[in-house]
């Protein structure tokens, strides 16, 4: 079973959409949930950090996490064309800190 | 904002070369980071470094490879006889622990290396 499992996609939505990116994980030992946005040749960029469950907001952004079913989540609201690229969910275990990454969602918004 | 610079971003090298990839880390980060990316894979961590030694390494993080951290801003990956399977993306990160408290803190990454074995 994989560590951690992330919809590939590609997801295409309309300017405007509300866009929901989801993984899913199966050790219980992780406890620290990142997404970062990956431009093409470019570095992953840090979006949102969260540690516990519930939501978490930051502008149009807004992570979910649910630990009970190993689950997280990320909204973009009011989706940009600028928007369009690489996500990626990372996660890490409480003693550990090398991140276990997704294998990314390619999201285009159409302008 | 501060970030993590990598040089150079793109290294062609034969196979069986040694090739060293250069980060510099931002400058009040205190872990620092190697991770690889094959083309259309997934990101993999390589390593950890603390405190001038080894925190943690992958199985991937084999005896080809070292970490230095040789003066007070540079952190560098050595691949000591490239394989053509060491072709990646490499990238470095860093973070603080001393943030909010310690504990795990989100780790900011550079735009990475390319990697090309011939």
């Amino acid at each position: 079973q994989k560590e951690v499992e992330q919809d590939p996609g590609p997801l295409s939505v309309p300017e405007g959409a509300i866009v929901s990116l989801n993984c899913t994980y199966s050790n219980s030992a992780f406890q620290y949930f990142m997404w970062y946005r990956q431009y093409s040749r470019k570095g992953p960029e840090l979006l949102m950090y969260t540690y516990s469950s519930g939501n978490k907001e930051d502008g149009r952004f807004t992570a979910q996490v649910d630990k009970s079913s190993k689950y997280i989540s990320l909204f973009i609201r009011d989706s940009q064309p600028s928007d369009s690229a690489t996500y990626l969910c990372a996660i890490a275990s409480g003693s550990a800190r090398q991140l276990t990454f997704g294998s990314g969602t390619q999201l285009t918004v159409l302008p | 904002e501060p970030e993590v610079t990598q040089t150079p971003s793109h290294q062609v090298t034969q196979m069986g070369q040694e090739v060293i990839l250069r980060c510099v880390p931002i400058s009040n980060h205190l872990y620092f980071y190697w991770y690889r990316q094959i083309l259309g894979q997934k990101v993999e961590f390589l390593v950890s470094f603390y405190n001038n030694e080894i925190s943690e390494k992958s199985e991937i993080f084999d005896d080809q490879f070292s970490v230095e951290r040789p003066d007070g801003s540079n952190f560098t990956l050595k691949i000591r006889s490239t394989k053509l399977e060491d072709s990646a993306m490499y990238f470095c990160a860093s973070s603080d622990p001393r943030v909010a408290g310690g504990g795990d803190q989100p780790q900011h990454f550079g735009d990475g290396t390319r990697l090309s074995i011939l």
